[in-house]
């Protein structure tokens, strides 16, 4: 079985632009949630969504979205963006949102680096 | 205080040694835990995933989770050099909208 995958692996941007990443979560999973990693905060959550409903979210600004489709792929999308939005973005998916079958498997992770 | 602490590390030992990795939490909700393995420049990897407390063994690898303490471990035996990576430690309540709270985790090198 396939892992996750994201698109693309890296990627460098100038402040002020705007970036979407992509995420295709493991066949059948129908969760998938969306992390920021950076040396000096660790892996922060950001977003989950579950059947294309957000289910929670963690405490980024506006800035950072997100959307999943009926096909449970998701995209992430960073508007304006900032110096400190370097980081390693990490994209994870497991069968549910939760409850036994809430394990996340991750994907290898999108670097953006804004200059 | 974090909702989880773990050790800063670094964490450098010989081949062949016993590793003990450790997190402590403050949310008493917190119901799963897992340990995630994550070599330079890719994505974590789930190494163990128990629920409340107990011990698991996966070949080289045992977690352990004390509830009443907050407390949870990873211990690996007859380390490899191919064990040199960052550990997490990872948990959440059991809610259907509970979130995965990590600790920052912790290099880990094994000298051969």
């Amino acid at each position: 079985k396939a892992g996750v995958t994201q698109t693309p692996r890296y990627l460098i941007k100038t402040r002020g632009q705007q970036v979407t990443l992509s995420c295709s979560p493991i066949s059948g999973h129908r969760s998938v949630s969306w992390y920021q990693q950076t040396p000096g905060q660790g892996l922060q959550f950001l977003f989950e969504y579950f059947s294309e409903t957000q289910r929670n979210k963690g405490n980024f600004p506006g800035r950072f979205s997100g959307r999943q489709f009926s096909n449970s792929r998701s995209e992430m999308n960073v508007s304006t963006l900032e110096l400190g939005d370097s980081a390693l973005y990490l994209c994870a998916s497991s069968l549910s949102a939760g409850g036994p079958l809430g394990e996340q498997y991750f994907g290898p992770g999108t670097r953006l680096t804004v200059t | 205080q974090k909702e989880v602490e773990q050790d800063p590390g670094p964490l450098s030992v010989p081949e062949g040694a016993i590793v003990s990795l450790n997190c402590t939490y403050s949310n008493s909700a917190f119901q799963y835990f897992m340990w995630y393995r994550q070599y330079s420049r890719k994505g974590p990897e789930l190494l163990m995933y128990t629920y409340s407390s107990g011990n698991k063994e996966d070949g080289r690898f045992t977690a352990q989770v004390d509830k009443s303490s907050k407390y949870i471990s990873l211990f690996i035996r007859d380390s490899q050099p191919s064990d040199s990576a960052t550990y997490l430690c990872a948990m959440r309540s059991s809610g259907a909208n509970s979130k995965l709270t990590f600790g920052k985790g912790i290099t880990l090198s094994v000298r051969p």
